[in-house]
């Protein structure tokens, strides 16, 4: 059964770019769409973008095109950056496979943005 | 951007009971409508897309109906692990988009 891991750091500065990585174990990333979401403590779920397998990808236009989600095929993972982060970014970042609807989901990792 | 609407914000039942969950989109979103369970500190789970369809491994007393605009999730016969926030959401548009919770508690 496919598992993703979400792994990066858990502090970014105002300003700076924040960076996430999900490593997809037990199945090939191949043929799917990669997804990221989001969700500030307390708040509900925001759709952030996502990735084909191919490089293709498409973004949520409320990120302001801060957000750029790529592929690394050969290491079964897909990545996250974001620039420019304010406090507003603070959230737990889930990765997710996209098929229509998410499924599965990655555990989550809170970042948060604080000098 | 297509608004989901979730009702009601809270939902206080009995374990045994019946849940009715619902779910209102600003505009047509199909049947391609998904809901989620999400429990405290962990990550949402599906339980249903295509408005109807249980993923694999969600019991039978989950169900899921509507297209268009309104959609209902039905939890029969509560149990204590089913007493989570729930999230509907839509990808019939970009960009994809969720309700804003409904939580599940216990009377």
């Amino acid at each position: 059964q496919v598992q993703l891991q979400e792994s990066g750091p858990g502090l970014v500065k105002p300003s700076e770019t924040l960076s996430l990585t999900c490593t997809v174990s037990a199945g090939s990333i191949g043929i799917f769409y990669w997804s990221w979401i989001r969700q500030p403590p307390g708040k509900g779920l925001e759709w952030i973008g996502y990735v084909y397998y191919s490089g293709s990808t498409n973004y949520n236009p409320s990120l302001k095109s801060r957000a750029t989600i790529s592929v690394d095929k050969p290491k079964n993972q897909f990545s996250l950056k974001l620039s420019s982060v304010t406090a507003a970014d603070t959230a737990v970042y889930y990765c997710a496979r996209f098929q229509g609807a998410f499924d599965p989901w990655g555990q989550g990792a809170l970042v948060t943005v604080s000098s | 951007e297509i608004v989901m609407t979730q009702s009601p914000a809270t939902l206080s039942v009995s374990p045994g009971e019946r849940a009715t969950l619902s779910c209102r989109a600003s505009q047509s979103v199909s049947n391609n409508l998904a809901w989620y369970q999400q429990k405290p500190g962990q990550a949402p789970r599906l339980l249903i897309s295509g408005a109807s369809t249980r993923a694999t491994g969600i019991p039978a007393n989950f169900s899921g109906s509507g297209s268009g605009t309104e959609f209902t999730l039905t939890i029969s016969s509560l149990q204590s692990e089913d007493f989570a926030v729930y999230y509907c959401q839509q990808y019939n548009n970009w960009p994809y988009t969720f309700g804003q919770g409904t939580r599940l508690e216990i009377k």
